[in-house]
């Protein structure tokens, strides 16, 4: 059974980059779309984007162009970087597939 | 973008009630649609895939329908532990997006 776990700090400074990453475990990263999502605290879930295990990605144009996916197979986790964080970032992250997330991360800017 | 306009917002139910919850799309998107439960704390669990289809483990109380521009997800026969917010999603286009969520609470 996959399992996915989201890392990285919970508190980043107001116009610093926020950065995440997401550990697949009990299953290959390859072959799948890998999505990001977010939900601000007491709001509803927003796509962030996703990228394919070969790098390919595809990201939400509200966040205008601030936000970077990555994948790296060899150690079978792909990342998220968001520049310029304001307080309209503050969220849960999740990472995951269309049918399974990981428990979520809340980072507080 | 795709709008994906939900509805109700939030409901109120008792156990044993047929439930049914509503999302239209501002553009058609085939049957490239999922429902997701969310329950506070929790990530979000597909009950749906491709409109209609049930995932594996999720009781056969769930079911979807629709297509084009026009979607339901219905639970046959509410219980304790249904009560949460239920999201769609569409994938068809991007970005990807979701509807604003439906509450489902006791009544």
């Amino acid at each position: 059974q996959v399992q996915l776990q989201e890392s990285g700090p919970g508190l980043v400074k107001p116009s610093e980059t926020l950065s995440l990453t997401c550990t697949v475990s009990g299953g290959s990263i390859s072959d799948y779309y890998w999505n990001w999502l977010r939900q601000p605290p007491g709001k509803g879930l927003e796509w962030i984007g996703h990228i394919y295990y070969s790098g390919s990605a595809s990201y939400n144009p509200s966040l205008n162009s601030r936000v970077t996916l990555s994948v790296d197979t060899s150690k079978n986790q792909f990342s998220l970087k968001l520049t310029s964080v304001t307080d309209a970032d503050t969220a849960v992250y999740y990472c995951g597939r269309l049918d399974i997330w990981g428990q979520g991360t809340m980072v507080t800017v | 973008d795709i709008q994906m306009t939900q509805s109700p917002s939030s409901l109120s139910a008792s156990v044993g009630d047929r439930v049914t919850i509503t999302c239209r799309a501002s553009q058609g998107i085939r049957n490239d649609l999922g429902w997701y439960q969310q329950k506070p704390g929790k990530a979000p669990k597909r009950l749906i895939y491709a409109t209609s289809s049930l995932q594996s483990g999720v009781p056969s109380r769930f079911s979807g329908s629709g297509s084009g521009t026009e979607f339901t997800l219905t639970i046959s026969s509410l219980q304790p532990e249904d009560f949460a917010t239920y999201y769609c999603l569409q994938h068809n286009s991007y970005p990807w997006t979701f509807g604003q969520g439906t509450k489902v609470e006791i009544k």
